[in-house]
């Protein structure tokens, strides 16, 4: 059974960068078919993506994130992993790893509270 | 950017049918949007119920089915559940690995 497993610090000072990693068990984060993902809901809002990474390291960002958020892979250790630097409140909420696979979010992690706060 | 639209919210009957959908704010959906859908409930990650607009995920019962209807992406619930009182999300694909949730859709089943 395919679990992800967010982890990282619950709060980040403002202009500080947001690191999160996805742990992947029960499956392999080097499948060819398979993209790893990361969305965010801020509290009480919709989901928002923002971004993808194949185990080859090509990645695909939100155009409204591009120039602050980064996503790689470590196949070593079977995680991948979320940069977004030069945060704000407003990008307080809970970021969730996701599996992307035949254009479908099949996998999900239980999701990690980041507030952004001083 | 172009926005994916959702009703905010819809209320059903028990029993009854509703017809949720997910358009562009400029355009219409097709296959080519490859639109899949996911039911949220609070402090839950969402789930998948459909994906590639027509295909129901593992474990979905089958009154919940995507459609295209006119130039919108569609899940359509038959016989709702109190259940299925839950939050409701599409996404569409843009091309070039980009992904675009649309706002969601607060069900109400009373």
């Amino acid at each position: 059974q395919l679990q992800l497993q967010e982890s990282g610090p619950g709060l980040v000072k403002p202009s500080e960068t947001l690191s999160l990693t996805c742990t992947v068990s029960g499956g392999s984060v080097s499948i060819s078919n398979s993209y790893w993902g990361w969305i965010r809901q801020p509290p009480g809002k919709g989901l928002e993506w923002i971004g993808s990474v194949h185990n080859t390291g090509s990645t695909y960002y939100n155009p409204s994130l591009k120039s602050r958020v980064s996503i790689s892979v470590a196949t070593s250790k079977n995680q991948f992993s979320l940069n977004l630097n030069s945060v704000t409140a407003a990008d307080t909420a809970v970021y969730y790893c996701a599996r992307l696979v035949d254009s479908n979010f099949d996998h999900w992690g239980q999701g990690k509270l980041v507030t952004v706060s001083s | 950017q172009t926005v994916v639209t959702q009703e905010p919210s819809f209320s059903v009957s028990p029993g009854g049918t509703v017809t949720l959908t997910c358009g562009l704010s400029s355009g219409s959906v097709s296959t080519s949007y490859y639109s899949s859908w996911y039911q949220q409930t609070p402090g839950q990650a969402p789930r998948t119920l459909i994906y590639s607009t027509y295909s129901r995920a593992s474990g979905v019962p089958d009154r919940f089915s995507g459609s295209i209807l006119g130039n919108k992406a569609a899940l359509t619930i038959t016989g709702a559940q109190t259940d299925d009182e839950s939050d409701y999300y599409c996404v569409l694909y843009m091309g070039v690995g980009i992904w675009v949730f649309g706002g969601g859709t607060k069900l109400t089943v009373l």
